[in-house]
């Protein structure tokens, strides 16, 4: 079965430093989603591309946050410089179509991200 | 606008009683709603989604729920609990539609914890 794919599954990092996550969506899927989850709490949805276009990045921290997917494939999610309160896992899931009426999201395993 | 309420953060049962978790829906439109399972160290995972058909919506693994517009909930429940339904219950709401760009919102969760 098609999985969703990320690396890495773990990163440690010092506060200032730069990261980057991967993702690797199911084939064929064109919607993309990155999401971060602060232990105990849901989901929250950064960015959503459509193909290499971004949908919504609405609560994207654009001061040190970036995400691209540059031929509607892969995408990478980047944090300059981290902040102590990055810590969490970063998720990422893609779907078919992007619509929620018709379609599934998978979910990867994600990254747990931490910040010293 | 739209929230999604999950009324309790820790429910407890007992292996082979009923599961009942509590989730309230605000929404501005016809919502979307859904019901997702993240296991320790994995992804999470689509139980069941309502769109508008039945409001009555049987998922995987036994969970059903009910849509409840007049009472603005969408509870999940099983008949009887197997220790393998031990894990941590999202639900979902989306503002609906075909469109790629519907607004998702994440509950904060529900821990199931299964008593031997």
């Amino acid at each position: 079965e098609a999985e969703v794919a990320q690396s890495p599954r773990y990163k440690i990092t010092e506060k200032s430093q730069a990261v980057a996550f991967w993702c690797d969506p199911i084939s064929g899927h064109a919607t993309l989603y990155w999401y971060r989850q602060i232990l105990g709490q849901g989901p929250e949805l950064l960015v959503q591309f459509q193909d290499e276009s971004v949908v919504d990045d609405s609560q994207l921290p654009k001061d040190r946050f970036s995400a691209e997917r540059l031929k509607g494939v892969d995408s990478t999610l980047k944090i300059q410089p981290a902040e102590l309160g990055d810590s969490a896992m970063y998720l990422c899931a893609s779907s078919f179509s992007g619509s929620l009426f018709t379609d599934t999201q998978y979910f990867g395993p994600g990254t747990r991200l931490t910040v010293l | 606008a739209q929230s999604v309420t999950q009324l309790d953060s820790h429910v407890s049962v007992s292996e082979g009683t009923p599961v009942l978790l509590r989730c309230n829906y605000s929404s501005s439109y016809s919502p979307s709603l859904f019901w997702y399972v993240q296991h320790p160290n994995k992804g999470l995972q689509l139980l069941l989604k309502y769109t508008s058909a039945a409001t009555l919506v049987k998922g995987i693994n036994g969970f059903e729920a009910e849509f409840k517009k007049s009472e603005t909930s969408f509870h999940l429940t099983k008949p009887s609990a197997h220790m393998s339904d031990a894990a941590e219950y999202f639900c979902v709401v989306s503002d609906g539609g075909y469109s790629s760009a519907s607004k998702i919102i994440f509950g904060s969760g529900t821990r199931l914890s299964i008593r031997p």
